[in-house]
């Protein structure tokens, strides 16, 4: 099975604009999370998808939103991009019957 | 207080030698706990996971739990340089399967 992928990969943006990570999960799992990790704050967690709804919410502002699709691709969207919203932002999908997250490699996000 | 708490490092270990890695967490009703090993610019992987109290093995490494002092450790044996690394303890804490993940721990191993 192919893991789970995430697009772009790195992405340079400035103060004020918004922007959209995507995340396609491995095939047949339909739970999807979002974390951020910055070197200060280590990973934390942004929201989770399952079936298209949002099941957990982290402690984010509401600049970050997400949504998932019925084939289980999972987007999350920063708008108004502050500085400090640069960081690794990594999705992770797990199975229905299994606990375990895999996670993708990763988009890599700079605002300048 | 922090719900997953580890000691952020780094820890040297010479090679050959046994890295013991600690993790303690808040909720007493946790049932889930994992370790992810996440090299520098990489995504975390995990080594393994572990829901019953006692050992669990795998490999060089050796998962304990004990729901009684809330605490989870990795052991990893015959340590070498390519386990040089950031271990993350994660642990779920509620129904709905969210995940806490501890800041994480730097393990050096020197040669």
């Amino acid at each position: 099975k192919a893991g789970v992928t995430q697009t772009p990969r790195y992405l340079i943006k400035t103060r004020g604009q918004q922007v959209t990570l995507s995340c396609s999960p491995i095939s047949g799992h339909r739970s999807v999370s979002w974390y951020q990790q910055t070197p200060g704050q280590g990973l934390q967690f942004l929201f989770e998808y399952f079936s298209e709804t949002q099941r957990n919410k982290g402690n984010f502002p509401g600049r970050f939103s997400g949504r998932q699709f019925s084939n289980s691709r999972s987007e999350m969207n920063v708008s108004t991009l502050e500085l400090g919203d640069s960081a690794l932002y990594l999705c992770a999908s797990s199975s229905d019957s299994q606990e375990t997250q895999y996670f993708g490699p990763g988009t890599r996000l700079l605002v300048l | 207080q922090k719900e997953v708490e580890q000691n952020s490092g780094p820890l040297s270990v010479p090679e050959g030698a046994i890295a013991s890695l600690n993790c303690t967490y808040s909720d007493r009703g946790s049932q889930s706990f994992f370790w992810y090993r996440q090299y520098s610019g990489k995504s975390p992987e995990l080594i393994m996971f572990i829901y019953s109290n006692g050992d669990k093995e795998d490999g060089r490494f050796t998962a304990q739990l004990n729901k009684a002092s809330q605490y989870v450790s990795l052991l990893i044996r015959d340590s070498q340089p390519s386990d040089s690394a950031t271990y993350l303890c994660a642990v779920i804490t509620d129904s709905w399967g969210k995940f806490q993940f501890g800041a994480g721990t730097q393990v050096v191993v020197t040669p």
